[in-house]
């Protein structure tokens, strides 16, 4: 099966402090994303990435960087958290057009 | 752009009602489409999926037809059962490979006994 884990379920962070969100997936997969699922708004992409060291800008990028080292690490950045990216941020990794999801992170900016 | 539709919720039904869940598409070319679940607290999973037109994909006793003239991947069960409550999302990719799916907003399914 495939497997897509995310470093927290839940994070809880200060306005303004830099925060990693990691994601290892473990079935080879070249693609990678990122998404935030609000409610109401559904999913909407940040990032994503076709290889290591590649990255292409989803729908809302803004406030957000990425960072794809190895095949299977997928880290998203926020480099000043701000009240507004609180959010439920899901990692997916896929080929086909299929995606294989991860549990989420629940973050919280304070 | 391409864009997915679907009926907005919540859909409240009883154990072993009939579920219909709208979904309508806008793509240029020939889409592959696709049904996603997500349980509570849990990430995504792929249901079932269709990449042609007249395909029907099926999983878990529900369905769905892939209809070209009607541009629509409407999800069907025909009898739910509690632990069918979840959010359900129609998806479409333009091409096989890499393009990132375009999701609709999803549809809150809660199942009463």
């Amino acid at each position: 099966d495939v497997k897509v884990t995310q470093s927290s379920r839940y994070l809880v962070k200060r306005t303004g402090e830099k925060v990693f969100l990691e994601c290892v997936q473990d079935m080879d997969h070249e693609n990678m994303f990122w998404y935030r699922q609000d409610p109401g708004l559904g999913l909407r992409l940040i990032y994503f990435s076709y290889d290591v060291k590649m990255k292409e800008k989803g729908d809302i990028p803004e406030g957000y960087s990425v960072s794809r080292e190895k095949k299977e690490r997928f880290s998203l950045i926020l480099e000043s958290a701000s009240t507004n990216q609180t959010s439920m941020y899901l990692c997916a990794s896929g080929y086909r057009g299929e995606q294989y999801f991860g549990p989420g992170t629940r973050l919280t900016v304070t | 752009g391409d864009s997915v539709t679907q009926m907005e919720g919540p859909v409240t039904l009883s154990e072993e009602a009939f579920l219909t869940i709208n979904c309508t598409y806008t793509a240029t070319g020939y889409p592959s489409l696709f049904w996603y679940v997500q349980y509570p607290g849990e990430g995504l999973q792929l249901l079932l999926k269709a990449t042609k037109a007249d395909d029907k994909g099926s999983n878990k006793g529900f369905e769905a037809t892939y209809r070209k003239e009607t541009t629509s991947f409407h999800l069907e069960k025909g009898s739910v059962q509690v632990s069918d409550s979840a959010v359900y999302f129609c998806a479409l990719t333009p091409l096989a490979g890499n393009t990132p799916l375009v999701f609709g907003k999803g549809t809150r399914l809660s199942v009463i006994a």
